[in-house]
């Protein structure tokens, strides 16, 4: 069964470091999908992609956070300047459309720690 | 303002019985929710979902129901087994594709 993987699973970086979080989308795929997930709260929206562009974005995706599809199979989250309080688990999710009733397939996340 | 929650934050059954994990909501435009399953270290996972059109909808074991007067989702586990222990999440499907996840309740299975 294809599913969306995400690397790296554990991120650890330096407060005011750069990180790129890497996605691969499932493969006839046309929308992702970026949310986070801090620990013990709930699953919060970032950003939604399509066709090389963003289509809706929430407050929380501000201008230290870029997103990328270097590629034909590659889907990046990029944050500029890490905070303290980005550290989360950070979601890709793809879907096939972007119809009302298309399910968005979740990957298992990278755990991102910003010391 | 507009919300996704859950009323419990766990719920504790004995193998074999049935669950029921509840949700409010409070747009009264959403009109598509979906329920998540997510366990230790994974991502959430599609269970069920239900249109704004339906009452009830039902799966293998499982069953969503949706009270738009009160604007009230549950989701009910027939014969919960160990393998369901996990937190689920209600989520709110809106007009953009971007899901709008509710707090989560975390569902233990006693042997």
């Amino acid at each position: 069964e294809p599913e969306v993987t995400q690397t790296p699973s554990h991120q650890v970086t330096q407060m005011g470091q750069e990180v790129i979080l890497r996605c691969v989308p499932i493969s006839n795929h046309l929308y992702f999908y970026w949310y986070r997930q801090i620990l013990g709260q709930k699953v919060e929206f970032l950003v939604s992609f399509y066709n090389n562009e963003i289509s809706e974005k929430s407050e929380i995706f501000d201008d230290q956070f870029s997103v990328e599809r270097p590629d034909g199979s590659n889907f990046t989250l990029k944050i500029r300047s890490t905070k303290l309080e980005d550290s989360a688990m950070y979601f890709c999710a793809s879907s096939e459309t972007k119809g009302l009733a298309d399910t968005q397939y979740f990957g298992p996340g990278t755990r991102l720690t910003v010391l | 303002g507009e919300s996704v929650g859950l009323h419990l934050p766990t719920l504790s059954v004995q193998e074999g019985d049935n669950s029921i994990i509840n949700c409010a909501y409070s747009n009264s435009a959403s009109d598509y929710f979906i329920w998540y399953k997510q366990e230790s270290g994974k991502g959430p996972q599609f269970i069920i979902d239900i249109r704004s059109n339906m009452d009830k909808r039902q799966g293998q074991r499982v069953t969503v129901l949706l009270n738009k007067t009160v604007k009230h989702l549950s989701l009910q586990i027939a014969a919960t087994q160990p393998g369901d222990s996990a937190v689920y999440f209600c989520a709110e499907r809106r007009s953009q594709g971007n899901l709008i996840f509710g707090k989560g309740t975390k569902l233990s299975v006693k042997p």
